[in-house]
């Protein structure tokens, strides 16, 4: 079945970088965009990135653009969150999503299961 | 990019029909009909109910439905069970810099 599994979660230091990844199995992972989502604890979703199929286009929300780097490997079906200038606000659960649509409509499906990023001295 | 509006909560009775709205703008819901819809229970991912405005993923029950008019999104669930308290959230896609923007989330609570 489709299945996207994130890892890379942890606790971190306001400043530092930490890389989130998430492997996909069960699709033809080179054929799709594919996207990460956040959730801080107790709110709302939030979108972050996206990237195309191809790695060609790569798109981000306004509030991690310049510290955020989102990236994938078509070879070994994994996609990737580099972050770095982390900051308070970027607690989350961070969540990987594969986009079902042709158009890269933002249909997020399936999504993970979630990787918390805790940013705090 | 703000948030698109949705009301906090909704509670209705086993049985019931519910709507949910969703208002955004001309430059999100009322201009792509990029509307999702999604189903988020507590400590679980959150699952894609609704796409395209109306369309319905492969088996999501037919008692989920969306609409839209002008720049408000609708979800509907109808014969209210036990199982459909959750938080939900629309999203859209939108002309600004920040691709995608999501709802507010609303608890569905069933009384």
């Amino acid at each position: 079945q489709v299945q996207l599994v994130e890892s890379g979660g942890g606790v971190v230091q306001p400043g530092r970088s930490l890389r989130l990844s998430c492997a996909a199995s069960g699709f033809t992972f080179s054929s799709y965009a594919l996207h990460w989502v956040r959730q801080a604890p107790g709110k709302g979703l939030e979108w972050v990135a996206v990237i195309s199929y191809d790695e060609i286009n790569k798109y981000y929300a306004d509030s991690v653009r310049g510290r955020f780097t989102i990236s994938r490997d078509n070879s070994k079906n994994t996609l990737y969150l580099q972050m770095s200038s982390l900051r308070a606000e970027d607690s989350a659960v961070y969540y990987c999503a594969r986009d079902s649509s042709i158009a890269v409509a933002g249909t997020f499906d399936p999504w993970g299961q979630g990787t918390l990023v805790t940013v705090s001295s | 990019q703000s948030a698109l509006t949705q009301p906090a909560s909704v509670s209705g009775s086993p049985g019931q029909s519910i709507t949910i709205s969703c208002t955004g703008t001309s430059s999100d819901v009322g201009g792509y009909n990029y509307v999702s819809w999604y189903q988020q229970r507590p400590g679980k991912a959150p699952k894609l109910m609704i796409y395209d405005v109306g369309s319905r993923p492969s088996g999501v029950s037919n008692r989920f439905s969306g609409s839209k008019s002008g720049n408000t999104a609708s979800l509907t669930i109808s014969g209210l069970q036990a199982e459909d308290e959750a938080d939900y959230y629309c999203s859209s896609y939108t002309s600004s810099s920040t691709l995608y923007v999501f709802g507010t989330g609303t608890k569905v609570t069933v009384l």
